[in-house]
C-alpha cells in the first residue's frame, strides 16, 4: 500500500482558506487519493476522493497534479466546527481496505 | 438508516477480565471493519469482513483478541483477558463493495472507548 506524508499539524483563521498538502510518492496506477476528517470522539467521515485533475463537491475541492505524487485538499473559507483531524489515503480502486496514517490536526481559530 | 451502531460507548473493566464489543453495520453492506485508535498508534485496522467471512486479520494484536460475525447484521470483537494496554476507542465500520462509479467510502460507528484497570 501507498504510504502517505502529511504535515502534522495546521493552524488557520476562521474565513481562511485552507490547504494541507499530502505527498504519496509510490501511487500506484490504480490507487484512488482519498480524505477522510475525524471529529474529537466520532469515527472518520469521507470528504471526497479522486484520480487526477480536481475533484469538487459541498464540502472541498481535492487537487491532484499530473504526476499524482501529491494531492492538496482544499477547505474554503473554515469555520471554528472545522477543527479535526484530516487523513489522506491512497486505496485500491478495486479494494475496500483503507490504511489510515497519521493524519493533519487542523485547528482553526477565531 | 440509522448508521452504524456500536455497543456499549464506554465499557471500564478490570485487567483479566472479558469484553465484548458489538457492531451492527449499515443494512446492505457487505464489508465489516474493526478499527482501533490510541494516541501512540493512531488508527489502526484490526480485521476486516467480507460477507461474514474474515479476509484479513493481520491487524489483530495477539491471540487474546478475536472477532466474529456470525450474520450479516452483527459482528463482535472479544478480548479475553484484556490488559490495561487494550484501552482505547474501538471503532466499527461498514462499507459496499465498490462498483464502477462508486466511491471507496467506510462509514464508522461512533466507537466504544474501553478503559482497562
Amino acid at each position: 500500500l501507498a504510504k502517505t506524508t502529511q504535515p502534522i499539524s495546521m493552524d488557520s483563521y476562521e474565513g481562511q482558506e485552507v490547504n494541507i498538502t499530502c505527498s504519496h510518492n509510490n501511487i500506484a496506477t490504480n490507487d484512488y487519493i482519498t480524505w477522510y476528517q475525524q471529529f474529537p470522539s466520532q469515527g472518520p467521515r469521507f470528504i471526497i476522493q479522486g484520480y487526477k485533475t480536481k475533484v469538487t463537491n459541498e464540502v472541498a475541492s481535492l487537487f491532484i497534479p499530473a504526476d499524482r505524487k501529491s494531492s492538496t485538499l482544499s477547505l474554503p473559507r473554515v469555520s471554528l466546527s472545522d477543527t479535526a483531524v484530516y487523513y489522506c489515503l491512497v486505496d485500491l480502486y478495486a479494494g475496500n481496505m483503507l490504511t489510515f496514517g497519521g493524519g493533519t490536526r487542523l485547528m482553526v481559530k477565531p | 438508516d440509522a448508521g452504524v451502531i456500536q455497543s456499549p460507548r464506554h465499557e471500564v473493566t478490570e485487567m483479566g477480565q472479558e469484553v465484548t464489543l458489538r457492531c451492527k453495520p449499515i443494512s446492505g453492506h457487505d464489508y465489516l471493519f474493526w478499527y482501533r485508535q490510541t494516541m501512540m498508534r493512531g488508527l489502526e485496522l484490526l480485521i476486516y469482513f467480507n460477507n461474514n467471512v474474515p479476509i484479513d486479520d493481520s491487524g489483530m494484536p495477539e491471540d487474546r483478541f478475536s472477532a466474529k460475525m456470525p450474520n450479516a447484521s452483527f459482528s463482535t470483537l472479544k478480548i479475553q483477558p484484556s490488559e490495561p494496554r487494550d484501552s482505547a476507542v474501538y471503532f466499527c465500520a461498514s462499507s459496499k463493495s465498490k462498483d464502477r462509479v462508486s466511491y471507496n467510502e467506510q462509514f464508522f460507528g461512533p466507537g466504544t472507548r474501553l478503559t482497562v484497570l
